[in-house]
């Protein structure tokens, strides 16, 4: 079985500043990883994701991830946050699991940026 | 506008009604899911298709109907609904049935009140 947990609920952060979104998960296979955004009254949009190779992923909206297997965490980074970063941030794991590659979702982490 | 449009935006039934939920996706995908969205819970699979068949039911209540009836079009059927049935219901296609690597596209939701 897999699992996601995201150790944050909410994350304030000024405007410009830094961030990092923290994921963690469990799986006893190899896993691909997901971030996707869900900004207000709209659906979820894939951010970034890991497959393989480099364990430094960049992705859209200047976000990167980096994946750290021996701490089974994909934390997601960005080095100055805009307003227009407030959303809500999901962490997602896939591994084949009964044949099926279904992602498993964490719980949600509420970016809010204060200007 | 994404690749996979839902209908209606905002839905508020009694409980004694019937209505559906309309999703349709423009990407070519073959496989199709509905999921609930509740406030800080992780996102629940409902029901999976992969090529027009049901490939998965999450243990979802019968007041609960998916229909589809192309690889383009799915349906959700509503009947006798609880107020613990509102929620955000997600709509997202993958290429096939196995999402591993390409992640979902999603639509905007239906965001459903039952009173």
């Amino acid at each position: 079985a897999q699992s996601v947990t995201q150790l944050d609920s909410q994350v304030p952060v000024f405007e410009e500043a830094p961030v990092e979104l923290r994921c963690n998960y469990s799986s006893s296979v190899s896993v691909y990883l997901f971030w996707y955004v869900q900004y207000p009254n709209q659906g979820l949009q894939l951010l970034l994701k890991y497959l393989s190779g480099s364990t430094l992923v960049k992705g859209i909206n200047g976000f990167e991830a980096e994946f750290n297997k021996s701490q089974t965490s994909f934390h997601l980074r960005k080095p100055s946050v805009h307003i227009s970063d407030t959303a809500e941030y999901f962490c997602a794991v896939s591994s084949l699991s009964g044949g099926s590659y279904i992602p498993t979702f964490g719980r949600g982490t509420s970016l809010i940026v204060h200007p | 506008e994404t690749g996979v449009t839902q209908t209606p935006r905002h839905l508020v039934m009694g409980m004694t009604n019937k209505k559906s939920l309309k999703c349709e996706q423009h990407l070519g995908h073959n496989a199709m899911y509905w999921y609930k969205q509740s406030a800080k819970k992780p996102l629940e699979l409902m029901f999976v298709y992969n090529f027009k068949e049901q490939t998965e039911n999450n243990s979802v209540p019968s007041r609960f109907s998916p229909e589809c009836p192309n690889s383009s079009h799915l349906f959700l059927h509503l009947h006798t609904l609880q107020p613990e049935d509102s929620a955000l219901y997600l709509c997202a296609s993958s290429q096939d049935w196995n999402p591993g690597t390409d992640g979902y596209t999603f639509g905007s939701g239906t965001r459903l009140t039952v009173v």
